[in-house]
């Protein structure tokens, strides 16, 4: 159980456009669900903390009108990155947690190259 | 200064070595603790929580040392498999937040 999904697995975009990544939470509902980045050899650093049917919580230095999060229901987060560029170019994981729990599943990730 | 810091490595190791490494964290207040394993271009998982009597899983025996602030991971008969990256995870108590480090690399060798 506690399976969460993402989609695309990995993306190529022209700079300048947006582009939509989907995390799901595939057997239980996520209260909360976590959007991170992880740049080569780095840690993932956690962007934005969305609770279902409320605002995201950005992380200090995050442009909350570049990366929108949307948690539209409890089994459904997206992160748009608007006006890609290259530098947004990176690896893209969301992570989900049930009710009451600190453990968090994490999607599989999201590739994103910006051209 | 980051909130949780790693030995980045590598560290490389024979098949059936015994390889161990660390973890410091700054904030007093971190309560949960886990290591985590991430291969190459994937997610991270979840290999074990961290206890303060220590915790033992298979191979995998995790050690924490609140008054010194540090965890620590050793790896006993290395598997090729065992070659990841290894993260120290950190939580402070009531957020929901982790603090990751940025990983130690192991590489296991034939």
């Amino acid at each position: 159980g506690a399976v969460v999904s993402q989609h695309p697995s990995w993306v190529i975009c022209k700079s300048g456009t947006s582009v939509k990544i989907e995390c799901r939470s595939l057997d239980f509902q996520a209260t909360t669900m976590f959007w991170y980045r992880q740049f080569p050899k780095q840690s993932l650093m956690l962007m934005a903390t969305s609770n279902e049917g409320s605002k995201a919580t950005y992380e200090q230095g995050v442009e909350k009108d570049k990366f929108l999060i949307n948690h539209a229901s409890l089994t459904l987060s997206t992160l748009t990155v608007t006006s890609a560029h290259p530098e947004d170019s990176s690896f893209y994981i969301c992570s989900a947690t049930l009710r009451g729990s600190y453990e968090q599943y994490f999607g599989p990730g999201t590739r994103l190259t910006v051209t | 200064r980051k909130e949780v810091e790693q030995d980045p490595g590598p560290f490389n190791v024979p098949e059936g070595a015994t390889v161990a490494f660390n973890c410091t964290y700054s904030n007093s207040a971190s309560q949960s603790f886990f290591w985590y394993r991430q291969d190459c271009r994937k997610e991270p998982k979840l290999l074990m929580s961290v206890y303060s009597s220590g915790n033992e899983d298979g191979r995998f025996t995790a050690q924490l040392n609140r008054a010194s602030q540090y965890i620590s991971l050793l790896i006993r008969d290395s598997k090729l498999s065992d070659s990841a990256t290894y993260l120290c995870v950190v939580n402070i108590f009531g957020d929901y937040k982790l603090s990751f480090g940025a990983g130690t690399t192991v590489t296991v060798r034939a």
